[in-house]
């Protein structure tokens, strides 16, 4: 079952504005990463995150593994029109084989002009 | 590089007939490849690991004789849907993991296909 509490599920913002959205876990993760789902399509990675308290910058999004290894945060700053989309958190369990992932629920982000 | 292409990108077919979906790792030898279900409006549930020459390991749940997956070769796998229902319509997304998927390089960690919608009438 899904062991990944991502929030906040939905977010609506102005452009320009800047977006945090987070995972969390009460399970511990030796990797983490994050896509982006645009409609009828697959997720595309954004950032990967290998070790806890790495940052991570990818353009205006960074993203940091936490330091207990149970979560990580997404942010985008100076969003557009193009950050719309809905954005997953993955994570590899420490007692999972490699390469196997679990997936939050997603953030739909909606940027209105 | 790290290309995943997915066929057909989407396919309706009649109840109790079978469905073959591809994916294929265009650029690169993906010696895992992982098989994704997803429905409107929720996250990915991985359904079945998908490693080449061997056997596939499937998630809690998954029936391995509805759901058959072959990996026939270091850049090709293929998911069956057998005997299909309704209940089986779905978006269907493989990953492909290439060996070197510690590279820091973006283009060679875990790449998704476009996806196969799938609908069951």
């Amino acid at each position: 079952g899904q062991q990944l509490n991502q929030s906040p599920q939905s977010m609506f913002i102005q452009e320009g504005e800047d977006v945090s959205m987070n995972c969390t876990s009460s399970s511990i993760f030796n990797t983490w990463l994050w896509y982006k789902q645009d409609p009828g399509e697959g997720p595309v990675l954004l950032i990967a995150l290998y070790k806890a308290g790495e940052l991570t910058s990818n353009g205006r999004l960074t993203a940091q593994f936490g330091i207990t290894r149970k979560d990580s945060f997404l942010n985008i700053s100076a969003s557009i029109p193009s950050d719309v989309g809905i954005y997953f958190c993955a994570g590899q369990l420490t007692t999972d084989s490699w390469g196997k992932f679990q997936f939050g629920a997603g953030t739909q982000v909606v940027v209105t002009p | 590089g790290a290309v995943v292409s997915q066929h057909p990108s989407w396919v309706i077919c009649k109840s109790g007939t079978s469905v073959k979906i591809e994916c294929r790792s265009l650029d690169f030898q993906a010696t895992t490849m992982f098989w994704y279900r997803q429905f409107p409006k929720q996250s990915l549930m991985l359904m079945a690991t998908s490693n080449e020459g061997s056997k596939a390991t499937y998630e809690q749940g998954v029936e391995k004789d509805k759901f058959l997956i072959n990996h026939a070769s270091l850049t090709l796998s293929t998911l069956t849907v057998t005997s299909a229902h309704p209940e089986d319509s779905s978006f269907y997304i493989c990953s492909a993991q290439a060996p070197d998927h510690r590279d820091r390089s973006l283009n060679y960690g875990y790449t998704f296909g476009s996806g196969t919608r799938l609908t069951v009438v």
